[in-house]
């Protein structure tokens, strides 16, 4: 959904162990999904994208799960790493908003060594 | 390519000035996003273009911002007069078609005093 609020969700993890950020979003019509990582002093990077008609996608340690009933979309990043440390974001776009991606709030993952 | 390229990286000014935000998509990219990110109200969407056309500029706070975008690898972002409430990092994105990935710049973090 829309972004609003004064700081971010933290998820902190050990090196090495798997983690998972969470999103929910607000339009049942959305039918692309992305997901996006900033770090400090930089852009948003593209991570991984997952449309409508799937339910799960997978990268390099990267995973997408999308649960359409819920309005639910999770991160989930194998063997977590120093460089994984990050602020992502979910955004969701609807086809008929045309190139419109709306972004969520944010979670900031720590990775402790 | 060179990915989108913002300028300037930082930009102090006084209340009152105008300020020009700079952008150059990447090459062949139809589509030019800007937004706008605070800890308040995270990333938003300011306006959008198509083939150098302002499609959606529901985004655009007031009437002192203004954007446009006088051929496919040049947009601005004005805002006249500024106000310290426009102080923010405001990125540039660009993409190949709708519903597919956008690509960010690095932005530009803006300061009114």
């Amino acid at each position: 959904g829309e972004s609003v609020g004064l700081h971010l969700p933290t998820l902190s993890v050990q090196e090495g162990d798997n983690s998972i950020i969470n999103c929910a979003y607000s339009n049942s019509a959305s039918d692309y999904f992305i997901w996006y990582k900033q770090e400090s002093g930089k852009g948003p990077q593209f991570i991984i994208d997952i449309r409508s008609n799937m339910d799960k996608r997978q990268g390099q340690r990267v995973t997408v799960l999308l649960n359409k009933t819920v309005k639910h979309l999770s991160l989930q990043i194998a063997a977590t790493q120093p460089g994984d440390s990050a602020v992502y974001f979910c955004a969701e776009n609807e086809d008929n908003q045309g190139g419109k991606l709306i972004f969520g709030q944010g979670t900031e993952l720590s990775v402790k060594p | 390519d060179a990915g989108v390229i913002q300028s300037p990286r930082h930009e102090v000014t006084e209340m009152g000035q105008e300020v020009t935000l700079r952008c150059k998509p990447i090459s062949g990219h139809d589509y030019l996003f800007w937004y706008r990110q605070t800890m308040m109200r995270g990333l938003e969407l300011l306006i959008y273009f198509n083939n150098n056309v302002p499609i959606d500029d529901s985004g655009m706070p007031e009437d002192r911002f203004s954007a446009k975008m006088p051929n496919a690898s040049f947009s601005t972002l004005k805002i006249q007069p500024s106000e310290p409430r426009d102080s923010a990092v405001y990125f540039c994105a660009s993409s190949l078609a709708l519903n597919g990935e956008a690509f960010f710049g690095q932005g530009t973090r803006l300061t009114v005093v």
